[in-house]
């Protein structure tokens, strides 16, 4: 049973543009939710995170959006930039002493010069 | 630069060979954490560390032995393992608790069993 859905295995966007992916939950337990990048060869890159106490979380170029009421969560990326294309997992996690996350299956986001 | 490093970066053993990973951060982390990813999936959880305690087990086959001998170190122990077990193996890292303790990864040791 999958926690935590990313049902686009692939996104292209062009250079400058917006890039928006998204994230679907079942656990009504999760708390805390992140997206990290990721780069062949790579371990993951934490890039941002939001608690559920609240709907929307700025940093940069990134902003993540949660919508409780229909358990789902989306990354947007504006402008795109090349140095974007990567896989991207989504990746939520409950009230614990240590965090347990659950990730998503992955998006590869391909940005187009 | 990750803060977290793992090594060896790359790793190949026989089914019958002991090997050990390892994971070291100087962040002040007191949870950390194995995962393992294989191709074109996500990370899964094997194991949680916290204040240097096994706290979590996801059910992970014996053949893979934790250790955590003090508060920057992890280790992964393996013996004899199998095929199948060839994977991305990822370390991590976080606070213990609170609402913004992100988890931070290693680079990954990729393990080969041959």
């Amino acid at each position: 049973d999958q926690q935590v859905k990313q049902n686009s295995p692939s996104l292209s966007v062009q250079e400058g543009r917006i890039s928006i992916l998204n994230c679907d939950y079942t656990n009504s337990m999760f708390d805390y939710f992140l997206w990290y990048k990721k780069y062949p060869a790579e371990g993951p890159t934490f890039l941002i995170s939001i608690s559920s106490i609240k709907d929307k979380n700025e940093d940069g170029r990134f902003t993540v959006f949660l919508n409780k009421s229909a358990k789902h969560l989306s990354l947007h990326i504006v402008p795109s930039q090349p140095g974007d294309s990567a896989v991207y997992f989504c990746a939520a996690s409950g009230v614990g002493s240590a965090r347990q996350l659950t990730f998503g299956s992955g998006t590869q986001l391909t940005v187009l010069p | 630069d990750t803060e977290v490093t793992q090594t060896p970066k790359h790793l190949v053993m026989g089914m019958t060979n002991k090997k050990s990973l390892k994971c070291e951060q100087h962040m002040g982390h007191r949870a950390m954490y194995w995962y393992k990813q294989k191709a074109k999936k996500p990370p899964e959880l094997m194991f949680v560390y916290s204040y240097e305690k096994l706290s979590i087990n996801e059910s992970v086959p014996s053949r893979f032995s934790p250790e955590c001998p003090n508060s920057s170190l992890l280790n992964l122990h393996l013996h004899a393992l199998q095929p199948e077990d060839s994977a991305l193996y990822l370390c991590a890292s976080s606070q213990v608790g609170g609402h913004n303790s992100p988890l931070h990864f290693g680079n990954g040791t990729r393990l080969t069993v041959t």
